[in-house]
């Protein structure tokens, strides 16, 4: 099973700040990586799929990056509306396809 | 547009059984593969199980296997999850998922969840 581990757990940033969020593989999953962001009391929504190509509706914004074990979703500049928990998840070697804990998102 | 409707919400005992459904419309539901997903209380996303579009083939998660049934019913655009032997740490939100039309498996609709608390 291939383990993903997500970083910080936390983040407490201003409006207009940078958000960077890690997720590091256990094992190389090439580009098979998504990011999904999930609001409170809402469904997990689709951000990122392939490491970098945004889903449809989102952000530009929203971006990602990396390959292999280690990813980056990068939010150029916080919104309000950003607030929420981000989940990487892979699907090069499955079953089980897995996510990673989750990273929090959190305005000051 | 897409629509995934889950219902059999409940609060059972240990060792219990309960059937989830999930309903779905504006796509082509027989040509996607369809998936299970959880989430705990305060926890993170678990994969649970995937179904393929013509429910040839099954696969679980090492924590349901031979406890739940993934199947469906190509005829009503129904998904279902039975779940026997429920144990509390089988408590979450139950999401049932679609994969992006490329049939890579990235989930772009998903359900709104429905509850299942295991307790005593």
């Amino acid at each position: 099973e291939i383990v993903l581990t997500q970083s910080p757990a936390t983040l407490s940033l201003s409006p207009g700040e940078r958000a960077t969020l890690s997720c590091r593989a256990s094992q190389s999953v090439t580009n098979s990586l998504a990011w999904y962001q999930q609001k409170p009391g809402q469904a997990p929504r689709l951000l990122i799929y392939d490491a970098s190509t945004r889903a449809t509706g989102i952000p530009a914004r929203f971006s990602g990056s990396g390959s292999g074990t280690d990813f980056t979703l990068t939010i150029s500049s916080l919104e309000p509306e950003d607030v929420a928990v981000y989940y990487c998840q892979q699907r090069y070697y499955w079953p089980p396809l897995t996510f990673g804990g989750g990273t929090k998102v959190e305005i000051k | 547009q897409v629509h995934l409707v889950e219902s059999g919400a409940g609060v059972v005992r240990p060792g219990s059984t309960l059937r989830l459904s999930c309903a779905a419309s504006g796509f082509n539901f027989s040509s996607f593969s369809m998936h299970w997903v959880r989430q705990g209380p305060g926890k993170g996303l678990e994969w649970l199980a995937v179904i393929s579009h013509d429910d040839g083939k099954k696969y679980y998660a090492d924590s349901v296997r031979g406890r739940f049934t993934v199947s469906r019913d190509n005829s009503k655009s129904t998904l279902y999850l039975q779940m026997n032997s429920l144990r509390p740490d089988d408590t979450a939100v139950y999401y049932c998922v679609r994969h992006l039309p490329s049939g890579n498996y990235y989930f772009d609709f998903w359900g709104q969840g429905t509850l299942v608390t295991v307790s005593s």
